[in-house]
């Protein structure tokens, strides 16, 4: 079945820094969103992607759908304590349906 | 509340019982997904409802699992004769279903954490 592969696994950063994470696929995705999850809690949406080569801010947060469909970024800028959580990339496996396929997360840890 | 919720929060049941889990979506949302979230994995879509009706529900892993909506509100997901590999966060989530399939944001909820003994 579809996979999403995230990497890094996990990231150890100081506050201030500049974060990059990807997401890949072994087929193509017509739609990529990326949630975070902090402890105990279900995941919230952050950015929507619906276009490939789209470009979306959030805030801090910038995503990109990849040209080839089988692939997004996410990049956060300037980290805060509060960024913490397990990022996950998403996305519906087809047109024909509402269920989504999760990546296998990035866990973000920031030091002040 | 405004949000999606979930009970109980925490369950921890001996092997071989039946659990049910409880997820009431944000009012009005007429779409309601089931997912499972094994420890420091992603989340797994077991299954969806539009209304009452589930479309799909080809992310159940076994017949011990089931599920029901009604009133096109509450859903309960049943387990089964649980086993210790059912242990696991299941989250459930909402969302309108007015955008068009695949697009339409999910809200979850906090999710039910089940430990099997």
């Amino acid at each position: 079945g579809q996979q999403l592969n995230q990497s890094p696994q996990s990231m150890f950063i100081q506050e201030g820094e500049d974060v990059s994470m990807n997401c890949t696929s072994s087929s193509i995705f017509n739609t990529w969103l990326w949630y975070k999850q902090d402890p105990g809690e279900g995941p919230v949406l952050l950015i929507a992607l619906y276009k490939a080569g789209e470009l979306t801010s959030n805030g801090r947060l910038t995503a990109q759908f990849g040209i080839t469909r089988k692939d997004s970024f996410l990049n956060i800028s300037a980290s805060i304590p509060s960024d913490v959580g397990i990022y996950f990339c998403a996305g519906p496996p087809s047109y024909n349906t509402d269920k989504l396929i999760f990546g296998t997360g990035t866990r973000l840890q920031v030091f002040p | 509340g405004a949000g999606v919720s979930q009970s109980p929060s925490n369950k921890v049941t001996e092997k071989g019982k039946d659990v049910e889990l409880r997820c009431d979506p944000i009012s009005g949302h007429t779409a309601l997904y089931w997912y499972r979230q094994r420890l420091g994995q992603g989340l797994e879509f077991l299954i969806y409802f539009q209304g009452n009706s589930a479309p799909d529900k080809s992310g159940l892993p076994s017949d011990r699992f089931s599920a029901e909506r009604t009133g096109e509100s509450v859903s309960t997901l049943t387990i089964q004769r649980t086993q210790q590999e059912d242990s696991a966060v299941y989250l459930c989530a909402s969302s309108l279903a007015q955008r068009g399939l695949g697009t339409d944001t999910q809200y979850f909820g906090p999710g039910t954490r089940l430990t099997v003994l």
